[in-house]
Order: C-alpha cells, then sequence, then structure tokens
C-alpha cells in the first residue's frame, strides 16, 4: 500500500524556518517525480515544487523560489522541503504528493496520484 | 506562466443532476490537463488525467473533455458523496503545476 506521511510542521515567527518531511512507502521511491503542494485557510491548492526522481531537476512556483528547497534521501525513502525566511502568507497545509508518468496518445502525461494527509505550517509571531 | 481559471467558484445544484466545471487556460496546453478532487480534512484525489482520461477506481459520473485552452469537468448525475472542492491542474511545463483557484460544489 503506498503511503506518504508529512512531519516536520509547526508554528513559526516571520522570517524564521522550518523543515518539512515526507516519509514514503509501498513503491519504490526513486522511480518517481515528487512534489509539495500546499492550501492556505480557506483557500484552493497551490503547486510549491517538484524534484525529479535522482534530484537533478526542481521546479518552484514564484513565490517561493529563492527560499524554498526541495530535495529527497532515495536511501531513506524521503523528501524534504526546507523553508527559510517564511513569510505570514506560506500558512498552509503541505501535502507531499506522487507524480505519476503515462502516455496517453502519444503525450506524456503527469498528474499526482497519491497524496499525504498533510502537515500544517503557521507563520505568525 | 500559465494561469488557470476555473468556472463557475462554486455551485449549488439537485442530487440527479448534471453539472459542468469549467477551466480554461492562459495558453494553449494541448490536454495536459488533469481534474482534482478535494474533500476537507482528506486527501485531494485524482478523477481525469490528459483532459479525459478516467483515473482507475474513479465513478463514470465523473468525466472530462477539451483541449487547447478549454476544458470541461461533468459529473453526470450529480450524488451526495460528491459535496467536494475540484481543481484543475496543468501539467504542461513541468511535471505537474498550476491548479485553477477551484469549484465548490454543494447540494440544494
Amino acid at each position: 500500500e503506498v503511503q506518504l506521511v508529512e512531519s516536520g510542521g509547526g508554528l513559526v515567527q516571520p522570517g524564521g524556518s522550518l523543515r518539512l518531511s515526507c516519509a514514503a512507502s509501498g513503491f519504490p521511491f526513486s522511480n518517481y517525480w515528487m512534489s509539495w503542494v500546499r492550501q492556505a485557510p480557506g483557500k484552493g491548492l497551490e503547486w510549491v515544487a517538484n524534484i525529479k526522481q535522482d534530484g537533478s531537476a526542481t521546479y518552484y512556483v514564484d513565490s517561493v523560489k529563492g527560499r524554498f528547497s526541495i530535495s529527497r534521501d532515495n536511501a531513506k525513502n524521503s523528501l524534504f522541503l526546507q523553508m527559510l525566511s517564511l513569510r505570514a502568507e506560506d500558512t498552509a497545509v503541505y501535502f507531499c504528493a506522487r507524480v505519476t508518468t503515462t502516455v496517453v496518445r502519444t503525450l506524456l502525461i503527469y498528474y499526482f496520484d497519491y497524496w499525504g494527509q498533510g502537515s500544517l505550517v503557521t507563520v505568525s509571531s | 506562466d500559465i494561469q488557470m481559471t476555473q468556472s463557475p467558484s462554486s455551485l449549488s445544484a439537485s442530487i440527479g443532476d448534471r453539472v459542468t466545471i469549467t477551466c480554461r487556460a492562459s495558453q494553449t496546453i494541448s490536454r495536459y490537463l488533469n481534474w482534482y478532487q478535494h474533500k476537507p480534512g482528506r486527501a485531494p484525489k485524482v478523477l481525469i488525467y490528459a483532459a479525459s482520461s478516467l483515473q482507475s477506481g474513479v465513478s463514470s459520473r465523473f468525466s472530462g473533455s477539451g483541449s487547447g485552452t478549454n476544458f470541461t469537468l461533468t459529473i453526470s448525475s450529480l450524488q451526495a458523496e460528491d459535496v467536494a472542492s475540484y481543481y484543475c491542474q496543468e501539467g504542461y511545463i513541468n511535471p505537474p503545476g498550476t491548479f485553477g483557484q477551484g469549484t465548490k460544489v454543494e447540494i440544494k
């Protein structure tokens, strides 16, 4: 059974830092792109970052570029999100998600097929 | 960056109604479009990928259509368990990316 379990959330002051972790099990972790997605209170889903299977490529939403860093440890089946210079607007539930890939009519399609339950990050003084 | 615009932002319909949600991309994205359902306190769930392919295990009440910039998610006969927020997502630039702002579906 595929499982993704986030940890590391909590209350942090503006300007502070936090590191989220996501423990993966039930699938060959090193074979998959992985992502972080967040949902601020009362708001919709926002894609945050992606990382390639071997960590050689990463992508970020503009609002976190230069402040957040996605990484992974394939030996430990773990995904991370290092968050620096946190702002009130970073307050959200952060989900890790597995990216699955399939070919449909010659198109290489990516989508999130498994998600964790989320970890709450609150940035407040 | 690609912007995704959904409409409506919320809707209320009766059990058994046909419900349609639209999603528009700010530039052409071919069929690189996914749809998700999200219920409060639960992990989001993929319904449709590649604009019209139904994810395994998802009810056939759900269907998707469109290509280029205009896409549609349809619930053929609304059920109580379909109360949720629905999001489109593009996967054109990098895998995968921007979500629409969401559509909240309620029962009238």
